[in-house]
């Protein structure tokens, strides 16, 4: 079962502007983690945050949540063509395994 | 420091035949992880192992058996292939199974059942 569903699912920007990808969950949640995957690669663990914390940065990061609403969003400011990857948020499954549980991903294109 | 690696980087098969997804972390952690990705369904966890000794079952585990002999290794076997195995395979370790802990991930290995 999906706990965290990304959108879009595809997004196609111009190196320079921001992306903005979202995700939403269903049940409650102690944090939430958003990971990266370049073509062909594992994922790479980006940032995690707590339950307890609203927004939170690394470098051109910005993540936010908002467990009101059960969702979250990851911010690339300034985006380089590097940045193009597919990018994931987890949430641990907290009724079965205590696992985490990926969605499904935003597809990320920057064009030079 | 290699992190994780998987052996073998893809591989095709035949339908019925035995095979053994190889995953060795150097990290020493505790807690390892076998994903497979599919277009559109995301990453899906198979099995999973708290510690050396231990497995448990994740989303998707008919089909598959994983064993923790020790802390480095991790292999994921598919007893009797069949083609809705075609996938790709992730191995992934963390320090410990608790949720908040960041999983590190292996390069991936395409399987193709045919």
């Amino acid at each position: 079962s999906q706990q965290g569903e990304e959108d879009p699912q595809a997004l196609s920007i111009q190196e320079g502007e921001n992306a903005t990808m979202n995700c939403s969950y269903k049940t409650s949640i102690n944090n939430l983690q958003w990971y990266r995957q370049n073509s062909g690669r594992g994922l790479v663990h980006l940032i995690l945050i707590r339950s307890n914390e609203r927004e939170k940065h690394s470098g051109r990061l910005r993540v936010t949540l908002d467990t009101s609403k059960k969702s979250s969003s990851l911010l690339i400011t300034a985006s380089r063509a590097a940045d193009t990857a597919s990018y994931f948020c987890a949430t641990e499954d907290a009724g079965n395994t205590g696992k985490l549980i990926f969605g499904q991903g935003t597809t990320l294109q920057v064009k030079p | 420091i290699a992190g994780i690696t998987q052996a073998p980087t893809s591989q095709i098969l035949a339908a019925g035949r035995r095979m053994t997804l190889r995953c060795t972390q150097d990290m020493r952690h505790n807690a390892m992880y076998w994903y497979r990705q599919d277009l559109g369904l995301g990453l899906r966890l198979i099995h999973y192992s708290n510690t050396a000794g231990t497995t448990g079952k994740g989303e998707v585990p008919d089909g598959y058996s994983v064993s923790r002999a020790n802390t480095d290794d991790f292999p994921l076997t598919l007893a009797s292939a069949v083609p809705s195995q075609t996938s790709v395979y992730f191995c992934a370790s963390s320090e410990s199974e608790r949720g908040k802990d960041t999983q590190y991930f292996g390069p991936g290995t395409r399987l193709t059942v045919l």
